[in-house]
């Protein structure tokens, strides 16, 4: 058990609906790094939350949002849902932001637009 | 750049023998190399990581290869067992316009035959 937590584990809505994701990181963590997996492909890197405040901007869509609250606690906003949408969404944590403390993840929420 | 190329997609070998997955990448200022171990219906585990000021580094039956100046760093599993069938991700990590981030292989998927 990595200590990090994911609600809902599976979601089903349908297209142009809105959807969040919630993660709560280890005990300790300040760091909040969100990742989608599609079917067959890696992990694609989202945004990263430090302390409350965003820290990094990957390939998240317009239609995506995401903050952290003063309990360290984390969601995912996600809006105008497409069938493309479609995937696993893993939040990740670290102690910091740099490459000192490595990631854990969450066993991550499987979202299906239908 | 920013790419971490990861071969091969998928392995299968048979059980006590050796898995080979390697990765590359471009960036120079990477400096963090972890392997990630995934089963089905759960979220990436931190399995063994270097940086590169050591060339090896072995953890059990795993065993990571660094090739500074090649920039390839690869994952040996001897003595490869059932219970080691899962989807592999190698990442890097580093430094680049301001903020730490990881970049992820996309994956290898093996299997191992009793």
């Amino acid at each position: 058990d990595s200590g990090v937590t994911q609600t809902p584990k599976h979601l089903i809505t349908a297209t142009g609906q809105r959807v969040t994701l919630r993660c709560s990181p280890r005990s300790g963590d300040l760091s909040v790094y969100w990742y989608q997996q599609s079917l067959d492909q890696g992990l694609q890197f989202l945004i990263q939350y430090y302390n409350g405040e965003e820290r990094a901007k990957g390939n998240i869509l317009e239609r995506f949002s995401a903050q952290q609250f003063p309990d360290l606690h984390s969601e995912l906003n996600l809006s105008s849902l497409e069938l493309g949408d479609s995937a696993l969404y893993f939040c990740a944590s670290s102690v910091s932001p740099g490459g000192d403390s490595p990631l854990h993840f969450g066993n991550g929420t499987r979202l299906t637009v239908t | 750049q920013q790419q971490v190329k990861q071969s091969p997609q998928s392995l299968i070998v048979q059980k006590g023998g050796i898995s080979i997955i390697n990765c590359a990448y471009e960036n120079t200022a990477f400096d963090y190399f972890p392997w990630y171990q995934q089963f089905p219906g759960k979220g990436p585990a931190l399995l063994i990581a270097i940086r590169p000021d050591v060339s090896e580094k072995k953890e059990g039956r795993f065993t990571i290869s660094f090739n500074k100046s090649a920039k390839q760093f690869s994952l040996h599993i001897m003595d490869s067992q059932p219970g080691d069938s899962a989807t592999y991700f190698c990442a890097a990590g580093g430094a680049t316009s301001g903020t730490y981030k990881y970049i992820f292989g996309t994956g290898t998927r093996l299997k191992v035959l009793a």
